[in-house]
């Protein structure tokens, strides 16, 4: 399955300011997917971004807050802007793994503490 | 609005104990994955079961679907501090969206 290396692994930013989250997959992936998990809450899809496309957004999550790019078939960033508290979480993406075990493979998430 | 209930949320047992954590919702599923997460990192794929009634084994872990497939079991068997971890349930609806579970907080004591 694939391997995915995303960074960083936290940070600490102050409010106000925005956070820019990368992830890179070993192989090509045609989708992407933005996970947020916080504390003792499920994972929520934040987006799914396609390459050569405009990302699509969950309801609750809109691109001004969660900008995504997505510039060829192993990369992608997600930002958190203007952060605030409660943005306060783990990010994680992911992608689709292939053959006969359907489920997602998960870069190793970012930690992210706003105060 | 679909959801999937995992209980239980917390368990803390010795090592040896047997523990069996479900994963319930009252909608239908075509598939169920259950996956595990260790601190700092992200959840890794255990198993994915698709057919209603469907077993199968991982080593110590036996993983069952409901016939409905509306809820899905996971059976630790001899748990061994090595087991530690979020165990999160996911199912794949038929308009292919997935839903996660909160997750079931593991805590095998040596």
């Amino acid at each position: 399955s694939a391997v995915i290396s995303q960074k960083p692994s936290r940070d600490i930013c102050q409010r106000g300011t925005s956070l820019t989250i990368q992830c890179q997959v070993d192989s090509q992936v045609t989708m992407m997917f933005w996970y947020r998990q916080q504390p003792g809450q499920s994972l929520t899809l934040i987006a799914t971004a396609n390459q050569g496309s405009e990302a699509t957004y969950e309801s609750g999550f809109v691109i001004d807050k969660f900008p995504i790019s997505r510039p060829n078939l192993t990369f992608s960033t997600l930002t958190v802007s203007n952060m605030s508290p409660e943005d306060s979480s783990i990010y994680l993406c992911s992608v689709l793994r292939q053959g006969a075990n359907y489920g997602y493979t998960f870069g190793s998430g970012t930690r992210l503490t706003v105060v | 609005t679909q959801l999937l209930e995992q209980s239980p949320q917390f368990l803390s047992i010795q090592e040896g104990e047997n523990l069996t954590v479900y994963c319930n919702s009252s909608s239908v599923f075509s598939s169920l994955q259950w996956y595990r997460q260790e601190p700092g990192e992200g959840p890794v794929l255990l198993v994915t079961v698709v057919t209603g009634g469907e077993v199968k084994k991982l080593k110590r872990l036996t993983f069952q679907f409901g016939d409905a497939r509306k809820d899905s079991s996971l059976h630790i068997t001899a748990a061994q501090p090595g087991d530690t971890g979020l165990y999160l349930c996911a199912g794949v609806t038929g308009g292919f969206k997935t839903i996660f579970g909160a997750g079931t907080r593991l805590f095998v004591k040596a």
